[in-house]
């Protein structure tokens, strides 16, 4: 059972709009939590860092939360544009990095 | 600053073949790393390295993969003989100082394997 879960696994929504996607692990301890952004046929690139002791971590119009009591993340996505689309995935580590499955988002016009 | 770079971007090869598979890392990163996605599923962690040394192998699947990183620089990972199972994506990161929990991690754009 993979210790990163991501939800949803897929996500359409319409350019401008805000989405928040999940990320829950049971990965333990751990020293950070990443999210990372994919682009279609690119590596991931990183969005945010955040350790266990931080709540929030911006990126411009990319916001992150952690609640390390619930061992839960989200990725909030503010005035979304049409680059937005691609996969967002959720990054658990001690001293090996631990994947999610990915949430795969669409932004439409 | 270069990026971390992998060569080829994509290679398809017949099962039983031998395929190699190179990563250069961002100059000066001690830490390099390979992982790769199957089917859809998520990426899994392969190996790490610090510098030449093999620092954890575990994720290695069997001993049809051989990932080689002679000098400390760039890597090799070597499928001999190649499987179906092996097709994926088969990315390469590095980072810097070695130990460091909360260095970035950067990755290369990967290599698509298909093994037909």
């Amino acid at each position: 059972k993979n210790q990163v879960e991501q939800s949803p696994q897929s996500l359409i929504i319409l350019e401008g709009k805000n989405c928040t996607l999940q990320c829950n692990y049971t990965v333990s301890p751990f020293s950070n939590l990443r999210w990372y952004k994919q682009d279609t046929g690119r590596g991931p690139v990183s969005l945010t860092i955040m350790t266990f002791s931080e709540n929030t971590k911006s990126n411009g119009r990319y916001t992150a939360t952690l609640d390390a009591d619930t061992k839960q993340s989200s990725l909030h996505i503010t005035a979304s544009q049409l680059s937005d689309s691609a996969s967002y995935i959720c990054v658990v580590s001690e001293d090996d990095m631990r994947f999610g499955a990915g949430t795969r988002l669409t932004v439409k016009p | 600053e270069a990026g971390v770079t992998q060569f080829p971007s994509h290679s398809v090869i017949e099962k039983g073949q031998t395929v190699t598979l190179r990563c250069d890392p961002i100059s000066g990163h001690d830490n390099l790393y390979w992982y790769r996605r199957v089917m859809g599923k998520e990426i899994k962690f392969l190996l790490h390295f610090v510098k030449e040394s093999k620092q954890d192998e575990s994720g290695m699947p069997n001993n049809r993969f051989l990932a080689e990183r002679t000098g400390g620089t760039y890597s090799t990972l070597k499928v001999q003989p190649a499987e179906l199972e092996d097709s994926g994506v088969y990315f390469c990161a590095s980072s810097s100082w070695a130990g460091a929990k909360n260095t970035e991690a950067f990755f290369g754009q990967g290599t698509r394997l298909t093994v037909v």
